[in-house]
């Protein structure tokens, strides 16, 4: 089983300002198989990132995601009051479980 | 417009059973590989089961396996999940997803809550 872990759980920035998030697998993932959500309170998540790097139509190119092997980022170049959400990184894999999800980093207001 | 519209949540007590549908428009299901995906109250998001395009294959999270069983008519262009032995750890929303591209979730409902309460 691979596990993700995303660090760090919260983030606390300004608005403006750049966000790196980071998502740690056990165990080495192909790049086609990471993929990034968002989701706002009291909404379902939204596909933000796949194949590690390919943004989802509707979201502005401040959002971009990068890396390999078992390091995966998403980096949010100027951060605007709509992107403070909480981030999930997911990967579809050949063993049980099918997906797994990192158990979230929250990007707060400062 | 893709749209997928969960139903059939709802408060049931520990032992229980409840079927979730999830009605899709704008996409026709045949053509989607679908999962079922849920969040517990102030938690992250797990994976519970899958279903291919055909239905020829499907697989369940080992955390339901035995309990939960995800179905699919693609001519009603729906999908379910039927839940017996329910427990307290099943509280949760519950999204249906899917999309072309079986590796991620294009598409998600709004969810549907399941409570497991006595």
């Amino acid at each position: 089983e691979i596990v993700l872990t995303q660090s760090p759980g919260t983030l606390s920035l300004s608005p403006g300002e750049r966000a790196t998030l980071s998502c740690r697998a056990s165990q080495s993932v192909s790049s086609s198989d990471l993929a990034w959500y968002q989701q706002k309170p009291g909404q379902a998540p939204r596909l933000l990132i796949s194949g590690a790097s390919g943004r989802a139509t509707g979201f502005p190119d401040r959002f971009s995601g990068s890396g390999s092997g078992t390091d995966f980022t998403l980096t949010i170049s100027r951060l605007e009051p709509e992107d403070f959400a909480i981030y999930y990184c997911q990967q579809h894999g050949s063993s049980r479980p099918m997906y797994s999800f990192g158990q979230g980093t929250k990007l707060e207001i400062k | 417009q893709v749209e997928l519209v969960e139903a059939g949540g709802g408060l049931v007590k520990p032992g229980g059973s409840l079927r979730l549908s999830c009605a899709a428009s704008g996409l026709s299901i045949s053509d989607y590989y679908m999962s079922w995906i849920r969040q517990a109250p102030g938690k992250g998001l797990e994976w519970i089961s899958y279903s291919s395009g055909s239905s020829a294959y499907t697989t369940n999270a080992d955390s339901v396996k035995g309990r939960f069983t995800i179905s699919r008519d693609n001519a009603r262009n729906s999908v379910y999940l039927q839940m017996n032995s329910l427990g307290v750890e099943d509280t949760a929303v519950y999204y249906c997803a899917g999309g072309d591209n079986y590796e991620v979730f294009e598409s998600w409902g709004q969810g549907t809550l399941v409570t497991v309460s006595s």
